[in-house]
């Protein structure tokens, strides 16, 4: 059965200090990968997306990059964190190509920046 | 709109039937969902429906869809405290793109 990681749980940064969040997919292979944040009262914003290595597709202009070094390892980064930055962020895989491309959410980490 | 909609609230009793309601953007969405968060988890998916489809039953789950208003609700037989959670409704409008609503919160007292 498949399975989604993410890492660290919760994390508190102090501001302009770097980020690195991780999410690993397991019993797939070629997932596409998503990186959600969700604000308080409000739904999800998909920051990023990516259909295979090395490709990332960036929805929305921001303070953080995402990369794909592995088939199912997507990692969610920033150089300089912003108070703006503090969310819950979600990673989810669904399977490429096929028909349902249902979404499956790891358990998110909660950021705050102080 | 471009957003999805959902009233933020609902409450109910132990044993009363829930019903959530949302409001999609995209005629042309494909797919329709329902997610279930408990307190400090991720997104888990309770149910989607295929956009020629009109209902669907899955145990104490019913989904209602009509596509003419744009409407989406989560029915939820003999509600119990378990059920307590936000409720996020989504639509899937590209390949890869999906947008959610902010959630219901759907507090069930004994």
């Amino acid at each position: 059965s498949q399975t989604i990681h993410q890492w660290p749980a919760t994390l508190v940064q102090p501001v302009g200090s770097p980020l690195s969040l991780e999410c690993t997919v397991e019993g797939t292979s070629n997932p596409n990968l998503y990186w959600y944040r969700q604000a308080a009262g409000r739904g999800l914003q998909l920051l990023f997306y990516s259909v295979g290595i090395g490709q990332i597709s960036s929805e929305v202009p921001q303070n953080l990059s995402a990369s794909r070094p592995q088939d199912r390892q997507f990692i969610l980064s920033s150089k300089k964190l912003l108070l703006s930055d503090s969310g819950f962020y979600l990673c989810a895989w669904s399977v490429a190509g096929a028909r349902t491309d249902t979404q499956y959410f790891g358990p998110g980490t909660r950021l705050t920046v102080l | 709109g471009e957003d999805v909609e959902q009233s933020l609230f609902l409450s109910v009793r132990e044993g009363d039937s829930s019903v959530i309601n949302c409001t999609y953007t995209d005629s042309s969405s494909t797919y329709l969902y329902w997610y279930k968060q408990e307190p400090g988890a991720g997104l888990q998916l309770l149910t989607y429906i295929f956009s020629n489809m009109d209902m669907k039953q899955d145990q104490r789950l019913t989904v209602l869809l009509n596509k003419k208003d744009k409407h989406l609700s989560l029915r939820i037989a003999d509600t119990q405290t378990g059920d307590s959670a936000i409720y996020f409704c989504a639509e899937r409008y590209n390949n890869n793109d999906m947008r959610f609503g902010a959630g219901t919160r759907l507090t069930v007292k004994p």
